[in-house]
């Protein structure tokens, strides 16, 4: 089974901070996503990566960075929090290719910040 | 950004009713995905569709692939109470196979 894993379920910053979510998967997929989730606005894709070193915007890039350094892990970096980045934070894998569109996500890093 | 638009936004329904839930987009897409969130926890695919038509079935849920490659539905028939979460359809848009876009979402609560 495909595993994703986000290294913090609760976090609480403060305004201002850098801020540093990190995700794993171990399946060797190529792409990995980053996505942030509100009521009533599904999920939004903040940036993707098809390979190492490779990043894209997706549709929220303002006010986040990324960096994917090796293959597995992919880190979602808010350079400075503010609290309208208070959200839901889902990383996704996939693999390649036209059948590799299925997505995997992890479990969800809920991000508070105050 | 490419956004998809789920009906309806929200359902409350008895335990053992059948539901139905649609998307719609204004771009052709190539392959459509249907994925359920629990509460507290990240989505996970129930059903993947990837040619126009193509009805699939996943134990006592079923989804359709529209012929026009714009729209799905998902149905879940004798709905029981774990059924109860988010449902998201999902797609990358033709020529962009990378970049997978979501829907707003259907919030289903089963009433026992």
């Amino acid at each position: 089974d495909v595993k994703v894993t986000q290294s913090s379920r609760y976090l609480v910053k403060r305004t201002g901070e850098k801020v540093f979510l990190e995700c794993v998967q171990d399946m060797d997929h190529e792409n990995m996503f980053w996505y942030r989730q509100d009521p009533g606005l599904g999920l939004r894709l903040i940036y993707f990566s098809y390979d190492v070193k490779m990043k894209e915007k997706g549709d929220i890039p303002e006010g986040y960075s990324v960096s994917r350094e090796k293959k597995e892990r992919f880190s979602l970096i808010l350079e400075s929090a503010s609290t309208n980045q208070t959200s839901m934070y889902l990383c996704a894998s996939s693999l390649k290719g036209a059948r590799g569109n299925t997505i995997y996500f992890g479990e969800g890093s809920w991000l508070t910040v105050v | 950004g490419q956004q998809l638009n789920q009906s309806p936004q929200s359902m409350f329904i008895q335990e053992g009713e059948d539901v139905s839930m649609n998307c719609t987009s204004s771009s052709i897409f190539n392959t459509w995905l249907w994925y359920k969130q629990d509460p507290g926890e990240g989505p996970v695919l129930l059903i993947a569709l990837y040619k126009a038509g193509e009805l699939t079935s996943n134990g006592r849920l079923t989804a359709q692939f529209g012929i026009t490659r714009k729209d799905s539905f998902l149905n879940i028939s004798a709905s029981i109470p774990s059924d109860v979460g988010i449902y998201f359809c999902a797609g990358p848009p033709l020529g962009g196979y990378q970049k997978v876009t979501f829907g707003t979402g259907t919030k289903l609560q089963v009433i026992p």
